[in-house]
């Protein structure tokens, strides 16, 4: 089963914050993000492990609760870099790296 | 650079036509995933591999096989291609490592079945 992202868009000014959440109906093992520019191919932003490591991206935040199966990302004084399609990708018992329908987020100035 | 290659970024072909897409990863990476990305559905894994002459079914696999013969290449084939199966197609690839190897794709394969 795919994971549940919200919101399906986000429209931002520069500098403004927006949070993207991602759940799950299953007992999760990691959490992974990834951003897709238009044109282009998803590229890994950051993952995210039951029991509390992260890996990934210096600039992007993100919590995982493992008890409710969310995860959400935060991205902070928005810039123009920032527009794109956010994935959430989540991984259970079986291994298999399963993505949500992302969320669309466009920055204008 | 990590570099994911897809054979082919546009293929147009005809209902009943066998497809072969093509992908080459030179990381030496043991994972290897085909997705299907159609809009509103996001990423939709097909087949993956974690090793060579090894497959598992993802989430839609009907339709559709897989053949990985060398650790770098993976290869996804449409036996009979139906219009069903118009999308673009992504493969990825990644190291083996329990909580996710970060994924690197291909830039895709946008097939369109006539």
């Amino acid at each position: 089963q795919q994971p549940v992202q919200s919101p399906q868009a986000v429209i931002l000014r520069e500098g403004e914050d927006a949070v993207i959440n991602c759940s799950s109906s299953k007992a999760l093992y990691s959490v992974h993000w990834y951003r897709q520019k238009h044109g282009e191919a998803p590229v890994f932003l950051m993952i995210l492990l039951k029991g509390g490591e992260q890996k990934g991206h210096d600039k992007i935040s993100a919590s995982f609760n493992e008890k409710k199966q969310q995860s959400s990302l935060y991205l902070t004084a928005s810039q123009l870099s920032y527009s794109g399609t956010y994935f959430c990708g989540t991984e259970g018992r079986t291994d298999k790296l399963i993505f949500g329908t992302g969320t669309r987020l466009q920055v204008f100035p | 650079d990590v570099k994911v290659t897809q054979s082919s970024r546009y293929l147009v072909k005809r209902t009943g036509e066998k497809v072969f897409l093509e992908c080459v990863q030179d990381m030496d990476h043991e994972n290897m995933f085909w997705y299907r990305q159609d809009p509103g559905l996001g990423l939709r894994l097909i087949y993956f591999s974690y090793d060579v002459k090894m497959k598992e079914k993802g989430d839609i696999p009907e339709g559709y096989s897989v053949s990985r013969e060398k650790k770098e290449r993976f290869s996804l084939i449409l036996e009979s291609a139906s219009t069903n199966q118009t999308s673009m197609y992504l493969c990825a690839s990644s190291l083996w490592e329990r909580g996710g190897g970060e994924l690197f794709f291909g830039e895709g394969s946008r097939l369109t079945v006539l």
